[in-house]
């Protein structure tokens, strides 16, 4: 089954340390990932993509993401954390080709501590 | 530029009562997504419309739910008959390519509560 999880429903960070989000998937064909943040009260926002071609993405505020195709993995890193980026981070996979539909984990929250 | 809008922004309704929640993409935009957000349960797929194909339908939760999509623009969710399970914040995202992985641009949601 094609599928793709967020394992951490939380993340603590203290400001100024590196951040990790991480998120792993389950596809067929060549995987086309996303991530995508949400802060309170606000809609979701694109950070970045890995579509082909380096497996480190530079995204939006900061933001990078490894794609590692033996692990499966595609996680969201940042070097040094800012309250600021305290929301909700979705990982989104295609299922599959041929089709332009999306599967999005579970989310995790991030919290960014002062 | 303007970006997705959905309306209304907040539904409050009884069980048994039809919604219609409605969707209006990035002007230009070929590519239509309808999801459902669940506290907890992250974004789930319902329908997508991409240019003048076929809708893929393969999220809809049950045959309560349907959506259309008129002139390549607008869309509109439909619930018949709500139960309290179709609670949720229901979110509408648009993309600008037919093909390819495109980014999608999504609005605020309409949050749903049935009672």
């Amino acid at each position: 089954a094609q599928s793709v999880a967020q394992p951490e429903d939380q993340v603590n960070v203290a400001e100024g340390n590196p951040l990790t989000v991480k998120c792993t998937y389950s596809v067929s064909g060549n995987p086309y990932l996303f991530w995508y943040v949400q802060y309170p009260n606000r809609g979701l926002q694109f950070l970045l993509k890995y579509i082909t071609g380096d497996n480190l993405v530079k995204g939006s505020y900061g933001f990078e993401a490894e794609f590692n195709k033996s692990q499966t993995s595609f996680h969201l890193k940042k070097p040094s954390a800012l309250v600021s980026d305290s929301a909700l981070y979705f990982c989104a996979v295609r299922v599959g080709s041929g089709t332009y539909k999306y599967i999005f984990g579970t989310g995790t929250r991030l919290k960014v501590l002062a | 530029g303007a970006g997705v809008s959905q309306s209304p922004s907040n539904k409050v309704t009884e069980k048994g009562k039809d919604v219609e929640l409605r969707c209006d993409p990035i002007s230009g935009h070929t590519a239509l997504y309808w999801y459902r957000q669940s506290l907890g349960q992250g974004l789930e797929f319902l329908i997508y419309f991409q240019g003048n194909s076929a809708p893929d339908k393969s999220g809809l939760p049950s045959d309560r739910f349907s959506a259309e999509r008129t002139g390549g623009s607008v869309s509109t969710l439909t619930i018949q008959r709500t139960q309290q399970e179709d609670s949720a914040v229901y979110l509408c995202a648009s993309g600008e390519r037919a093909i390819g992985p495109s980014t999608q641009y999504f609005g605020p949601g309409t949050r749903l509560l049935v009672l």
